[in-house]
């Protein structure tokens, strides 16, 4: 069974820094390019950032981008997502995703499936 | 503000047919890129409805279907039933912002 299984969520202050993580199971993970996505309480879906399956091509959403890294360990099965500088909207649960077909570009591919979702709440 | 435009909310009475819209631009859908369709249901992870604009994958009942025309795409359910009553988020790729957008989300209610 493909499984993703997030961690790392938790309280942070303003300015402060994160570490998720996303363990994957069910599949082979390497082939397989990975996103986070984050869910604002009562509002919509925002992607956050994208790697490939050799950690090639990363790319991050303006709004995240010079404060997040992603990361992936193929070795491990894991995907990780470095937070700093974290503000008050960067409130959400944090999902992890895989891309479905393997070695697909990721712009051409969809995401399936979808981990349960980590809270990262910043305030002080 | 969301990239993709999509209803806040639709409703519709048991067995009726509903229809949720997104409307992109000239850089998403219009620029040819596929849209896919996510349930989320309350408390739980989103989960893929429909893919490459009408595709369903296993296990999704045949109610729901996808279409696409132009800037916009839609997601049909016919036959509403009470566990549909859901969160609806469609998506696609964006070659202006170079990365994914999705639409702000549409809240089905079944009466």
């Amino acid at each position: 069974e493909v499984q993703l299984v997030e961690s790392g969520g938790g309280l942070v202050k303003p300015g402060g820094s994160l570490r998720l993580s996303c363990a994957a199971s069910g599949f082979t993970f390497s082939s397989h390019n990975m996103n986070w996505v984050r869910h604002v309480p009562g509002k919509g879906l925002e992607w956050v950032a994208s790697i490939s399956g050799t950690s090639g091509y990363i790319n991050y959403a303006d709004s995240v981008k010079g404060r997040f890294t992603i990361s992936r360990d193929n070795a491990k099965h894991s995907l990780s997502l470095q937070m700093n500088s974290l503000r008050t909207e960067d409130t959400a649960v944090y999902y992890c995703a895989r891309d479905q077909v393997p070695f697909l570009e990721s712009k051409y591919n969809w995401f399936d499936p979808w981990g349960q979702g980590t809270l990262v709440t910043v305030s002080s | 503000q969301s990239v993709l435009t999509q209803p806040p909310s639709v409703s519709g009475a048991p067995g009726q047919r509903v229809t949720i819209s997104c409307t992109g631009s000239s850089s998403n859908i219009g620029a040819g890129y596929d849209v896919h369709w996510y349930q989320q249901l309350p408390g739980t992870a989103p989960k893929l409805l429909i893919f490459a604009n009408l595709n369903r994958p296993s296990g999704v009942p045949d109610r729901f279907s996808g279409s696409k025309s132009g800037t916009s795409a839609s997601l049909a359910i016919t036959g509403l039933q009470t566990e549909d009553e859901a969160d609806y988020y469609c998506q696609s790729y964006d070659s202006s912002l170079s990365g994914w957008v999705f639409g702000g989300g549409t809240k089905l209610t079944v009466l």
